[in-house]
């Protein structure tokens, strides 16, 4: 079985561009949540969607917005990019809202 | 606020030794709690979980203990391997959907 997949692996963008980031959750998953790790550090919350609707949101800024699709795939896009947005992007999907999460291999923004 | 944080950032033990990796957590509220496996280059690997009701759960060589009178939790891997090297993430959630993590503890197994 295909686990969480997130597309591209890695991104190489410029101040001020926007990125947008993809995943697909485990089939049968509804829910996908976003994390940025920046080095050295644990994952931060910042997106879950559960049946394309937002749950819940972290303490980002209004640059950061996701989505998600009918098929539960999502994106998270970023705009008008920092270079501390510079981390790794994690995608964690999860049966339902309330269910244990399991993470994608994460994008690798940097921004130069 | 909320905080969930690892009492050591690093751990070395010798190849066959059990290991033991240490948690706080702030928030008495959260109830539900999972250990994640991050080796280099690669997203978090779900090892276990476990819910406040419980103070002990086991799987396949690792166990958990949660100890919610002093808000600890901990994993413990036995007859630790060369692949159980990588940075262990204990993360904590109150409603399900907002996993907080630490910082990780980096465990390197010595051959």
């Amino acid at each position: 079985d295909a686990g969480v997949t997130q597309s591209p692996t890695h991104l190489i963008k410029t101040r001020g561009q926007q990125v947008t980031l993809r995943c697909s959750p485990i089939s049968g998953h509804k829910s996908v949540s976003w994390y940025q790790q920046v080095l050295g550090q644990g994952p931060q919350f910042i997106f879950q969607y559960y049946e394309k609707e937002e749950r819940g949101r972290g303490n980002f800024p209004d640059r950061f917005s996701a989505r998600q699709f009918p098929n539960y795939s999502s994106e998270l896009n970023v705009n008008a990019l920092l270079l501390g947005d510079s981390a790794l992007y994690l995608c964690a999907s999860s049966l339902g809202s309330e269910s244990k999460a399991f993470f994608g291999q994460g994008t690798r923004l940097t921004v130069v | 606020g909320e905080s969930v944080g690892l009492h050591l950032p690093t751990l070395s033990v010798q190849e066959g030794d059990n290991s033991i990796i240490n948690c706080a957590y702030s928030n008495s509220a959260s109830d539900y709690f999972i250990w994640y496996k991050q080796e280099s280059g690669k997203g978090p690997q779900f090892i276990i979980d476990i819910r406040s009701n419980m103070d002990k759960r086991q799987g396949q060589r690792v166990t958990v203990l949660l100890n919610k009178t002093v808000k600890h939790l901990s994993l413990q891997i036995a007859a630790t391997q060369p692949g159980d090297s990588a940075v262990y993430f204990c993360a904590e959630t109150k409603n399900d959907y907002k996993l907080s993590f630490g910082a990780g503890t980096t465990v390197t197994v010595r051959a």
